[in-house]
């Protein structure tokens, strides 16, 4: 399967705990992009990311919330110190050099307690 | 505010029928716009991408852009069960080089047998 792999699928997490979403983007994609998806609402985007570059994480809120593409490995989304308000779905994307289209992974249902 | 509004629906439409899901948007600038299907619990999948105004088809689904009226539309014809799902349009401004979609909320279709 050479689509985009998210893992976990569901991350449970107590407030003030720390969550950790990881992405492997489609083979032959370098760009990574994360969303987050609440109940209700439409999917927000927080992060897009090169290997080892951050490029836009105007999305992102600036406390607690971090994000890395190493050379070699997945994609990480770090929440620190999580708080109900950010149990989401949390979707991570890739795109090819075009950049145009954005093929999704299934998704991390972060549940926090 | 880049902005995409959709009507959250439900759209109720027998089984054999027309559906029609629309979506406008607020940056003028948008250069390409997409539409995607999302099943309950799951990630949204592409189904379509349209960049210049007009008309474009693929199987039973036509996309519709009229950048003068800043509006989008899904045309699905001889809609099926396995339609029902919530359609999200997203717009892309096309002037950062990189894939920053903006979603709208989508709109749940329902297709009765």
């Amino acid at each position: 399967n050479a689509g985009v792999m998210q893992n976990p699928r569901h991350l449970v997490r107590r407030r003030g705990q720390e969550a950790r979403l990881r992405c492997s983007p489609m083979k032959g994609h370098s760009h990574v992009y994360w969303y987050r998806q609440l109940p209700e609402e439409g999917l927000k985007f927080m992060v897009y990311l090169q290997k080892e570059n951050i490029i836009d994480e105007s999305g992102m809120p600036k406390e607690r919330f971090s994000a890395e593409f190493p050379k070699e490995g997945p994609s990480i989304l770090r929440i620190q110190q999580v708080v109900r308000g950010d149990s989401a779905a949390y979707f991570c994307a890739s795109s090819g050099q075009g950049h145009e289209k954005l093929f999704f992974g299934s998704g991390t249902q972060l549940s926090v307690l | 505010q880049k902005e995409v509004e959709q009507n959250s629906g439900p759209l109720s439409v027998p089984e054999g029928a027309i559906a029609s899901l629309n979506c406008t948007y607020s940056d003028r600038g948008s250069q390409s716009f997409f539409w995607y299907r999302q099943y309950s619990g799951k990630s949204p999948e592409l189904i379509m991408s349209i960049y210049s105004n007009g008309d474009k088809e693929d199987g039973r689904f036509t996309a519709q852009l009229n950048k003068a009226s800043q509006y989008v539309s899904l045309l699905i014809r001889d809609s099926q069960p396995s339609d029902s799902a919530t359609y999200l349009c997203a717009v892309n401004a096309g002037n950062s080089g990189y894939s920053t979609l903006t979603f709208g909320k989508g709109t749940m279709l329902l297709v009765s047998p």
